[in-house]
């Protein structure tokens, strides 16, 4: 079966831009993840959905990012204004439900902002 | 608190050899340590994970150790091979909660 995948896989944009990025889960996982990972560092959490609702929104680093999950499949990561300082990989995995452990990670999306 | 410290940063073992990756934590709450092994250009994917009941989980070439009182926790790549070359993290996550903690990873290099 398919894994997560997200797209685009690379993002370029100027400083100031709005960005979309998209992550489409594996069938049937109710959970729903974000990550950042910066060059040479590990993944970093941003969101979690279960379903349609943001879970644990404790990583978003400010109100320029947002997160939705309209129909508890695919979700979208939108940043505003975007900053030199928001380039990284912006990682998506998915897990079955709220009490599975294992995180199926995506291949990512490289955001450069110029 | 929330931290993970991986160590070390990069390691070069020969072909056949032991790896082995430490990670340590303060956080008592952590009820479940996964280890993930990403290659350039990929996600991470899972490799092995253990929770702190446990000492030590062995699945194939891959062992993890656990020692709850140090809390600390460490993966053995036994004899190590070059397709084994990647980075690899430590995680954990705090019981009831569902994000994953990740260290600052580690790039192994298997000489042939």
């Amino acid at each position: 079966g398919a894994g997560v995948s997200q797209t685009p896989s690379n993002k370029v944009t100027e400083k100031g831009k709005y960005v979309e990025l998209r992550c489409d889960p594996i069938s049937g996982h109710t959970a729903l993840y974000w990550y950042r990972q910066s060059l040479g560092q590990g993944p970093e959490f941003l969101i979690y959905f279960q379903g349609t609702g943001a879970a644990d929104d404790s990583g978003l680093p400010n109100d320029r990012f947002f997160a939705v999950r309209p129909e508890g499949s695919v979700s979208t990561l939108k940043i505003q204004r975007t900053e030199r300082g928001d380039s990284a990989v912006y990682l998506c995995a998915s897990s079955l439900g709220r009490n599975t452990d294992t995180q199926y990670f995506g291949p990512g999306t490289r955001l450069t902002v110029l | 608190q929330q931290q993970v410290k991986q160590s070390p940063q990069s390691l070069i073992v020969q072909k056949g050899g032991i790896s082995i990756i430490n990670c340590a934590y303060e956080n008592t709450a952590f009820d479940y340590f996964p280890w993930y092994q990403q290659f350039p250009g990929k996600g991470p994917a899972l490799l092995i994970a253990i929770r702190p009941d446990v000492s030590e989980k062995k699945e194939g070439r891959f062992t993890i150790s656990f020692n709850k009182s140090a809390k600390q926790f460490s993966l053995h790549i036994m004899d190590s091979q070059p397709g084994d070359s990647a980075t690899y993290f430590c995680a954990a996550r705090v019981q009831g909660a569902q994000k994953l903690v990740f260290g600052q990873g580690t790039r192994l290099t298997i000489n042939p």
